[in-house]
């Protein structure tokens, strides 16, 4: 079974601080990790997305990591802002024959980040 | 690029009646069309795939003739709950996909409409 775990599940850090959030994920066969920020009451909007061959990716502050062989990413804030408050979901993307659009998403259950002044 | 709006975003209504959901892609046309739920503090759950000019693909548990998707054009999907009941309330969100052949194409998610059920 597909299943994608994210820690933890919830962080309050000062404004300014970095912070790092985990994705474990078991989704086979493999085909992207994508890391979306859900404010509250809004739509998640897509930070980065990585394939199988990339390591790294970066959006602003926001850094990616995805490590294939132990199943594992990262999103690392830095300087961290009042509006970085949201949840931050991982979605892991299986590869499928034929018709990709069921069932080819696994969604964690998303980290509450609470950034104070 | 690649903006895809929800209305309403906010709906009240009685238990009994039936409400519809538009999910637009406003840039760009998407063949595929999704349909998500979501309670306080839980990540989504997907409901239901549609494709364009086809048949809505329900995950298990979904029930399709309480949930009617339509998806009749490139720029447009419409999820109407019928008869709609109070543990129907919650935050349902689409989201809209260009090429459905690609996978690595993103989805681009509305900003949800929250329905209440008195």
């Amino acid at each position: 079974k597909n299943q994608v775990e994210q820690s933890p599940q919830s962080l309050i850090i000062l404004e300014g601080k970095n912070c790092t959030l985990q994705c474990n994920y078991t989704v086979s066969p493999f085909s992207n990790l994508r890391w979306y920020k859900q404010d509250t009451g809004r739509g998640p909007v897509s930070l980065t997305i990585m394939t199988f061959s990339e390591n790294t990716k970066s959006n602003g502050r926001y850094t990616a990591t995805l490590d294939a062989d132990t199943k594992q990413s990262s999103l690392h804030i830095t300087a961290s802002q009042l509006s970085d408050s949201a949840s931050y979901i991982c979605v892991v993307s299986a590869r499928a024959p034929g018709d990709t659009g069921r069932r080819a998403l696994t969604f964690g259950s998303g980290t509450r980040l609470q950034v104070q002044p | 690029g690649a903006v895809v709006s929800q209305h309403p975003s906010w709906v009240i209504c009685k238990s009994g009646t039936s409400v519809k959901i538009e999910c637009r892609s406003l840039d760009f046309q998407a063949t595929t069309m999704f349909w998500y739920r979501q309670f306080p503090k839980q990540s989504l759950m997907l409901m239901a795939t549609s494709n364009e000019g086809s048949k809505a693909t329900y995950e298990q548990g979904v029930e399709k003739d309480k949930f009617l998707i339509n998806h009749a054009s490139l720029t447009l999907s419409t999820l109407t709950v019928t008869s709609a009941h109070p543990e129907d309330s919650s935050f349902y969100i689409c989201s809209a996909r260009k090429d459905r052949t690609i996978s690595n194409q993103p989805q681009h998610f509305g900003d949800g409409t929250r329905l209440s059920i008195l």
